[in-house]
């Protein structure tokens, strides 16, 4: 069965530093989206990317962030400068819409566990 | 905005018990609902969804009903196993409206015991 792939799965960083998370999404699926889980907290809708550009985000999701689909495989989101509260778990999502409309699933990958120090 | 509300937890259960996990929401749309499941130490899998009025979703003996009405989606099971103790997240979206994001509620823990 497809599956949402993400690496790496732990990335540990200092504060300040750019870090680079991956994802390959499901190869037919058109809408990519990031979200992220602070510890024990809930899961936050970050951004979504469909046709190549922003299709929502999130007031979360500010300059500091931006994502990218460089090659037709992979979909990441760079942090340009990382801060404490950034540490979480990011988890990335696919989807196809059916020609139903509102019957899209969100698939989603492992996560990345990010700890900036 | 849109919101999710879920029961408080940890729910501690025996084995074979009844399980019931209350979520509701808030949408100005007609939102799908979803269950998603989170196994400790793992990622997101879709539990069960449901896209219109009494839809009834399931999945591994787990269901939850679409209720309209009282704009509800409580998650139940007739009897639990060890092997189902995890943090169960209810969720929607609104893709009619543009809005494809999910928005979760808070996540409940469930903790069967033997």
């Amino acid at each position: 069965e497809p599956e949402v792939t993400q690496t790496p799965s732990h990335q540990v960083t200092q504060m300040g530093q750019e870090v680079i998370l991956r994802c390959v999404p499901i190869s037919n699926h058109l809408y990519f989206y990031w979200y992220r889980q602070i510890l024990g907290q809930k899961v936050e809708f970050l951004v979504s990317f469909y046709n190549n550009e922003i299709s929502e985000k999130s007031e979360i999701f500010d300059d500091q962030f931006s994502v990218e689909r460089p090659d037709g495989s992979n979909f990441t989101l760079k942090i340009r400068s990382t801060k404490l509260e950034d540490s979480a778990m990011y988890f990335c999502a696919s989807s196809t819409p059916l020609t139903s409309g509102n019957q899209e699933t969100q698939y989603f990958g492992p996560g990345t566990r990010l700890l900036v120090l | 905005g849109d919101s999710v509300t879920q029961m408080e937890g940890p729910v501690t259960l025996s084995e074979e018990a009844f399980l019931t996990i209350n979520c509701t929401y808030t949408a100005t749309g007609y939102p799908s609902l979803f269950w998603y499941v989170q196994y400790p130490g793992e990622g997101l899998q879709l539990l069960l969804k449901a896209t219109k009025a009494d839809d009834k979703g399931s999945n591994k003996g787990f269901e939850a009903t679409y209720r309209k009405e009282t704009t509800s989606f409580h998650l139940e099971k007739g009897s639990v196993q060890v092997s189902d103790s995890a943090v169960y997240f209810c969720a929607l979206s609104d893709p009619p409206r543009g809005r494809r994001a999910l928005t979760f509620g808070s996540g409940t823990r469930l903790q069967v015991q033997p």
